[in-house]
């Protein structure tokens, strides 16, 4: 009964090609992150969503789009896949607003190669 | 622009000794900081936590100490334990306007437990 799971934990695509990675968390957050570990291991914090609305969206290209169908999922779509696009990416969830006092719960990760 | 760094990107200790990971922001808004462990091929779990109105946090073998003046921030580990050996990461958190703020994370440092 994993708390936080994203799917496919793997994925490997061609340039050009549109993918998706889902997630969903059963913790009864109210808040869901998408983040992004690259090849320098920086983990960076893509969108947050609370309720289903978009809070933060930092300079992400428009090829990412997340889409929350409800409070419990945030999925990560992406079009026109670049090589650069290749890292881990991490979905996370926590108790809703006002602000950040408590911890992140983390997925595993999935990790994109793009070819 | 890093604003959260661990400058060791690795540290090698001997278990039942004392681990001291370092880490050091430059943005004067955080007022939380976050440890967070990571084993391969799995997300980030949180360990400790503290808040800038204190200077020390404890939980059981794992100890936070906090330097506002000179933005500064360590995690102790004693005795260190096999169980130990992940990455660690350093995470800040500062208000963002709209009431809603996610994690900036440092690179991470990976200790080491030698038997």
């Amino acid at each position: 009964d994993t708390a936080v799971s994203q799917t496919p934990k793997y994925l490997v695509t061609q340039m050009g090609n549109d993918k998706s990675i889902k997630c969903e968390q059963n913790l009864g957050h109210d808040t869901m992150y998408w983040y992004k570990q690259d090849s320098k291991k920086f983990l960076k914090i893509m969108f947050s969503y609370n309720n289903k609305e978009l809070i933060i969206n930092e300079t992400v290209p428009n090829r990412f789009s997340p889409k929350s169908p409800d409070k419990a999922h945030l999925n990560l779509h992406i079009n026109s896949l670049e090589l650069g696009d290749s890292a881990v990416y991490f979905c996370a969830s926590r108790t809703g607003l006002p602000r950040l006092t408590g911890e992140l719960f983390f997925g595993e990760g999935s990790r994109l190669t793009v070819l | 622009d890093q604003q959260v760094k661990q400058n060791s990107p690795s540290l090698s200790v001997q278990e039942g000794r004392i681990s001291i990971l370092n880490c050091d922001y430059t943005n004067s808004m955080f007022d939380y900081f976050l440890w967070y462990k990571k084993y391969p091929a799995e997300g980030p779990t949180f360990l400790i936590s503290i808040s800038s109105i204190k200077d020390k946090n404890e939980d059981g073998r794992f100890t936070v100490f906090l330097n506002k003046s000179a933005k500064h921030l360590s995690l102790h580990i004693v005795p260190s334990q096999p169980g130990d050996s992940a990455v660690y990461f350093c995470a800040a958190s500062a208000l963002v306007g709209g009431g809603a703020d996610g994690l900036t994370f440092g690179k991470g440092t990976h200790l080491i437990i030698q038997p």
